[in-house]
Protein backbone atom coordinates (compact mmCIF):
# COMPACT_ATOMS: atom_id res chain seq x y z
CA UNK A 1 0.00 0.00 0.00
CA UNK A 2 1.74 2.85 -1.31
CA UNK A 3 1.80 6.55 0.84
CA UNK A 4 0.47 8.13 -2.50
CA UNK A 5 -2.71 7.71 -4.15
CA UNK A 6 -3.26 7.84 -7.74
CA UNK A 7 -6.88 6.61 -9.72
CA UNK A 8 -6.14 2.93 -11.41
CA UNK A 9 -7.40 4.27 -14.45
CA UNK A 10 -8.99 7.20 -16.41
CA UNK A 11 -9.64 7.94 -20.24
CA UNK A 12 -10.29 9.70 -23.05
CA UNK A 13 -11.00 10.24 -26.79
CA UNK A 14 -7.85 11.02 -29.04
CA UNK A 15 -7.62 14.78 -28.48
CA UNK A 16 -9.06 15.47 -25.43
CA UNK A 17 -7.30 15.93 -21.72
CA UNK A 18 -6.90 13.80 -18.88
CA UNK A 19 -5.56 14.41 -15.48
CA UNK A 20 -4.47 12.66 -13.09
CA UNK A 21 -4.32 13.10 -9.71
CA UNK A 22 -1.29 12.12 -6.72
CA UNK A 23 -2.53 12.36 -3.07
CA UNK A 24 -0.05 12.01 -0.29
CA UNK A 25 0.71 13.81 2.99
CA UNK A 26 3.15 16.23 4.67
CA UNK A 27 5.66 13.88 5.05
CA UNK A 28 6.12 13.31 1.39
CA UNK A 29 4.79 15.77 -1.33
CA UNK A 30 4.08 18.38 1.02
CA UNK A 31 7.65 18.75 1.38
CA UNK A 32 9.10 17.09 -1.49
CA UNK A 33 8.84 17.58 -5.57
CA UNK A 34 6.70 15.22 -7.07
CA UNK A 35 8.10 13.66 -10.35
CA UNK A 36 6.18 11.93 -12.93
CA UNK A 37 6.91 8.92 -15.44
CA UNK A 38 5.24 7.02 -18.12
CA UNK A 39 5.95 3.56 -18.06
CA UNK A 40 4.97 1.38 -21.26
CA UNK A 41 5.26 -2.56 -21.56
CA UNK A 42 8.74 -3.82 -21.83
CA UNK A 43 10.38 -0.68 -21.35
CA UNK A 44 12.03 1.02 -18.52
CA UNK A 45 10.11 4.00 -17.04
CA UNK A 46 10.13 7.53 -18.98
CA UNK A 47 11.00 10.61 -16.79
CA UNK A 48 8.17 12.90 -17.83
CA UNK A 49 7.75 15.81 -15.41
CA UNK A 50 10.63 17.25 -12.39
CA UNK A 51 10.46 19.32 -9.83
CA UNK A 52 6.64 19.46 -9.86
CA UNK A 53 6.02 21.33 -12.87
CA UNK A 54 9.68 20.96 -14.77
CA UNK A 55 9.73 19.05 -18.18
CA UNK A 56 13.26 17.06 -19.55
CA UNK A 57 14.16 17.66 -23.12
CA UNK A 58 12.58 15.56 -26.01
CA UNK A 59 9.32 15.67 -23.72
CA UNK A 60 6.05 17.53 -25.81
CA UNK A 61 4.05 20.27 -23.30
CA UNK A 62 1.21 18.45 -24.07
CA UNK A 63 2.60 16.87 -20.76
CA UNK A 64 2.48 19.55 -17.27
CA UNK A 65 2.42 18.77 -14.04
CA UNK A 66 1.40 20.54 -11.10
CA UNK A 67 1.19 20.78 -7.03
CA UNK A 68 -0.53 22.01 -4.51
CA UNK A 69 -0.23 21.33 -0.81
CA UNK A 70 -0.03 17.69 -0.37
CA UNK A 71 -1.46 16.73 -3.76
CA UNK A 72 -0.23 16.55 -7.44
CA UNK A 73 -1.43 16.02 -10.94
CA UNK A 74 -0.37 15.60 -13.99
CA UNK A 75 -2.53 16.64 -17.34
CA UNK A 76 -2.17 15.23 -20.66
CA UNK A 77 -3.85 17.30 -23.66
CA UNK A 78 -3.93 16.76 -27.24
CA UNK A 79 -4.04 12.51 -25.68
CA UNK A 80 -3.20 10.48 -28.38
CA UNK A 81 -3.38 6.71 -29.13
CA UNK A 82 0.38 6.73 -28.06
CA UNK A 83 -0.25 8.09 -24.77
CA UNK A 84 -1.70 4.32 -23.66
CA UNK A 85 0.28 3.41 -20.89
CA UNK A 86 0.82 3.30 -17.07
CA UNK A 87 1.56 7.07 -14.94
CA UNK A 88 3.38 7.10 -11.77
CA UNK A 89 4.03 9.98 -9.48
CA UNK A 90 6.63 9.92 -7.46
CA UNK A 91 8.72 11.27 -4.40
CA UNK A 92 10.80 11.12 -0.78
CA UNK A 93 8.97 10.42 2.30
CA UNK A 94 10.61 12.24 5.34
CA UNK A 95 9.11 10.32 8.10
CA UNK A 96 9.54 6.78 6.44
CA UNK A 97 12.86 7.67 4.83
CA UNK A 98 12.08 5.85 1.67
CA UNK A 99 11.21 6.34 -1.79
CA UNK A 100 7.71 6.10 -2.69
CA UNK A 101 5.41 5.86 -6.13
CA UNK A 102 2.11 6.18 -6.36
CA UNK A 103 0.05 3.01 -7.60
CA UNK A 104 0.24 3.99 -11.33
CA UNK A 105 -2.93 5.28 -13.49
CA UNK A 106 -3.68 3.16 -16.67
CA UNK A 107 -4.30 5.80 -19.67
CA UNK A 108 -6.73 4.71 -21.95
CA UNK A 109 -7.59 6.23 -25.69
CA UNK A 110 -11.17 5.67 -26.61
CA UNK B 1 26.41 8.26 -23.23
CA UNK B 2 24.88 7.77 -20.24
CA UNK B 3 23.68 4.20 -20.01
CA UNK B 4 22.74 1.93 -16.87
CA UNK B 5 22.85 -2.31 -17.69
CA UNK B 6 21.46 -4.55 -15.22
CA UNK B 7 22.36 -7.75 -15.11
CA UNK B 8 22.17 -10.82 -11.99
CA UNK B 9 18.49 -12.03 -12.45
CA UNK B 10 17.24 -15.39 -12.99
CA UNK B 11 15.23 -18.18 -11.33
CA UNK B 12 15.47 -18.68 -7.35
CA UNK B 13 14.23 -20.96 -4.83
CA UNK B 14 12.36 -19.35 -1.91
CA UNK B 15 15.17 -19.23 0.95
CA UNK B 16 18.19 -18.98 -2.09
CA UNK B 17 19.91 -15.47 -2.58
CA UNK B 18 21.22 -13.58 -5.69
CA UNK B 19 23.15 -10.55 -6.52
CA UNK B 20 22.24 -8.05 -9.16
CA UNK B 21 24.21 -5.75 -10.80
CA UNK B 22 23.96 -2.45 -12.12
CA UNK B 23 27.24 -1.35 -14.47
CA UNK B 24 27.02 2.70 -15.21
CA UNK B 25 28.81 4.83 -18.12
CA UNK B 26 28.94 7.80 -18.51
CA UNK B 27 28.80 9.46 -14.99
CA UNK B 28 30.39 8.45 -11.49
CA UNK B 29 28.28 6.43 -9.10
CA UNK B 30 30.78 8.24 -6.04
CA UNK B 31 29.29 11.14 -6.48
CA UNK B 32 25.38 10.60 -7.44
CA UNK B 33 22.55 8.95 -5.39
CA UNK B 34 21.37 5.13 -6.99
CA UNK B 35 18.47 3.21 -6.60
CA UNK B 36 16.64 -0.12 -6.95
CA UNK B 37 13.13 -0.12 -7.83
CA UNK B 38 11.42 -3.01 -8.90
CA UNK B 39 7.52 -4.28 -10.68
CA UNK B 40 5.90 -7.48 -9.54
CA UNK B 41 4.11 -9.05 -12.51
CA UNK B 42 0.73 -7.28 -12.83
CA UNK B 43 1.62 -4.48 -10.33
CA UNK B 44 2.49 -1.11 -10.09
CA UNK B 45 6.33 0.10 -8.95
CA UNK B 46 7.75 -0.30 -6.00
CA UNK B 47 10.66 1.49 -4.56
CA UNK B 48 12.85 -0.68 -3.49
CA UNK B 49 16.67 0.62 -2.08
CA UNK B 50 18.64 3.83 -2.20
CA UNK B 51 22.36 4.48 -1.67
CA UNK B 52 23.03 8.13 -1.34
CA UNK B 53 26.59 9.49 -2.29
CA UNK B 54 26.72 10.54 1.18
CA UNK B 55 27.39 6.82 1.86
CA UNK B 56 23.22 7.00 3.67
CA UNK B 57 21.81 4.09 2.60
CA UNK B 58 17.58 3.10 3.55
CA UNK B 59 15.19 0.57 2.34
CA UNK B 60 11.68 -0.62 1.99
CA UNK B 61 9.76 -2.29 4.50
CA UNK B 62 9.51 -5.27 2.63
CA UNK B 63 13.12 -5.74 1.62
CA UNK B 64 15.19 -4.94 5.18
CA UNK B 65 16.92 -7.02 6.66
CA UNK B 66 17.28 -9.08 3.38
CA UNK B 67 18.41 -6.72 0.90
CA UNK B 68 21.38 -5.04 1.06
CA UNK B 69 22.33 -2.13 -1.67
CA UNK B 70 26.58 -1.47 -2.30
CA UNK B 71 28.59 0.60 -4.56
CA UNK B 72 31.83 -0.44 -6.31
CA UNK B 73 33.65 3.13 -7.33
CA UNK B 74 36.48 1.62 -9.27
CA UNK B 75 34.20 -0.27 -11.30
CA UNK B 76 31.02 1.91 -11.42
CA UNK B 77 29.13 -0.19 -10.25
CA UNK B 78 26.06 -0.61 -7.58
CA UNK B 79 24.58 -4.38 -6.65
CA UNK B 80 21.47 -5.22 -4.69
CA UNK B 81 22.53 -8.59 -2.46
CA UNK B 82 19.19 -10.24 -2.04
CA UNK B 83 18.70 -13.32 0.71
CA UNK B 84 15.94 -15.35 2.36
CA UNK B 85 14.37 -14.55 -1.39
CA UNK B 86 10.26 -15.28 -1.05
CA UNK B 87 7.76 -15.36 -4.01
CA UNK B 88 6.61 -11.98 -4.26
CA UNK B 89 10.56 -10.86 -4.35
CA UNK B 90 9.44 -12.17 -8.33
CA UNK B 91 10.07 -8.71 -10.18
CA UNK B 92 11.77 -7.08 -12.75
CA UNK B 93 14.33 -4.88 -11.07
CA UNK B 94 15.72 -1.61 -12.46
CA UNK B 95 17.86 0.54 -11.48
CA UNK B 96 18.10 4.33 -11.52
CA UNK B 97 19.88 7.19 -10.65
CA UNK B 98 18.12 9.75 -8.44
CA UNK B 99 17.67 13.44 -7.70
CA UNK B 100 21.35 14.23 -9.07
CA UNK B 101 20.25 16.06 -11.81
CA UNK B 102 16.85 16.85 -10.99
CA UNK B 103 15.58 16.82 -6.97
CA UNK B 104 13.45 13.93 -6.13
CA UNK B 105 13.23 12.54 -9.61
CA UNK B 106 14.58 9.26 -11.07
CA UNK B 107 16.04 10.44 -14.60
CA UNK B 108 18.83 7.84 -15.82
CA UNK B 109 16.75 4.03 -15.94
CA UNK B 110 18.18 0.84 -16.86
CA UNK B 111 16.21 -1.49 -19.24
CA UNK B 112 15.54 -3.87 -15.67
CA UNK B 113 16.86 -7.82 -14.75
CA UNK B 114 14.21 -10.06 -14.13
CA UNK B 115 14.40 -11.69 -11.28
CA UNK B 116 11.53 -14.76 -10.37
CA UNK B 117 11.50 -17.07 -7.16
CA UNK B 118 9.74 -20.09 -7.25
CA UNK B 119 9.95 -24.07 -6.55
Amino acid sequence: QSVLTQPPSVSAAPGQKVTISCSGGMSNIGNHYVSWYQHLPGAPPKLLVYENNKRPSGIPDRFSGSKSDTSATLAITGLQTGDEADYYCATWDNTLSIGAFGGGTKVTVL
Amino acid sequence: EVQLVESGGGLMQPGGSLRLSCVVSGFTVSANHMTWVRQAPGKGLEWVSVFFATGYTYYAESVKGRFTISKDNSNNTIYLRMENLRAEDTAIYYCARYGSKWYDAYDVWGQGTLVTVSS
